[in-house]
């Protein structure tokens, strides 16, 4: 069955304190792998988009990278306005529809 | 950004009375999409519509139904409204291989 599962579900850390969210993955035809950000309230905003293994994005304090079975988002010197929940999802080749995990909720105290 | 809206933002109804949220985009963009999203759990595809008048089920499609009479607006039907119904709605349009998001409507079923 394919599945996205993120870990951990929450993830408080210290202003400038780095770390990193994972999103596993077991989908069968990996299109893509996307990341989220969402704000209270608000709709899921896209930061970026992963199509093969050894691959990495950037931008801001945040990177993206991804293996043939996980992803990772490296946020490095964090800051309050990094917190979030950052969702992934993965696109399947044979239909392009996405498989979400269920998000990660960053919180990142001054 | 894509430019999306729904309507109406917030809405509270009753177990069994129709409720009919709104997707308006300004992007001409061809895939639309209804997902809910409830806690612990990851964005559900409800269903999503490939063009003007043709729609099809997502995971999540039992008691939802879909139109779609013009490219810029994507209707989400409840037909009889149940407390299990009560969730955030998002809508998505997707361009290039990206989906963007509305701001969501909240919806609670008494």
């Amino acid at each position: 069955e394919d599945q996205v599962t993120q870990s951990p579900e929450a993830l408080r850390l210290q202003e400038g304190e780095s770390s990193s969210l994972n999103c596993s993955y077991t989908v069968s035809g990996l299109r893509g792998l996307f990341w989220y950000r969402q704000d209270p309230g608000k709709g899921p905003e896209f930061l970026f988009t992963l199509y093969s293994a050894g691959e990495e994005k950037e931008k801001e304090r945040l990177k993206a990278t991804l293996t043939k079975k996980e992803s990772f988002l490296h946020i490095t010197a964090p800051k309050p306005e990094d917190s979030a929940t950052y969702l992934c999802a993965a696109k399947k080749d044979s239909n392009y529809q996405l498989i979400w995990g269920a998000g990660t909720k960053l919180i990142i105290k001054p | 950004d894509a430019g999306i809206t729904q309507s109406p933002r917030h809405k509270v109804t009753e177990t069994g009375t129709p409720v009919t949220l709104r997707c308006h985009q300004t992007e001409n963009h061809r895939y639309m999409y209804w997902y809910r999203q409830d806690p612990g759990h990851g964005l559900r595809l409800i269903h999503y519509s490939y063009g003007v008048k043709d729609t099809d089920k997502g995971e999540v499609s039992d008691g939802y139904s879909v139109s779609r009479s013009k490219t810029e607006d994507f209707l989400l039907t409840l037909e009889s409204a149940t407390s299990s119904q009560t969730s955030v709605y998002f809508c998505a349009t997707e361009g290039g291989e990206t989906q963007y998001f509305g701001p969501g409507t909240r919806l609670l079923v008494l």
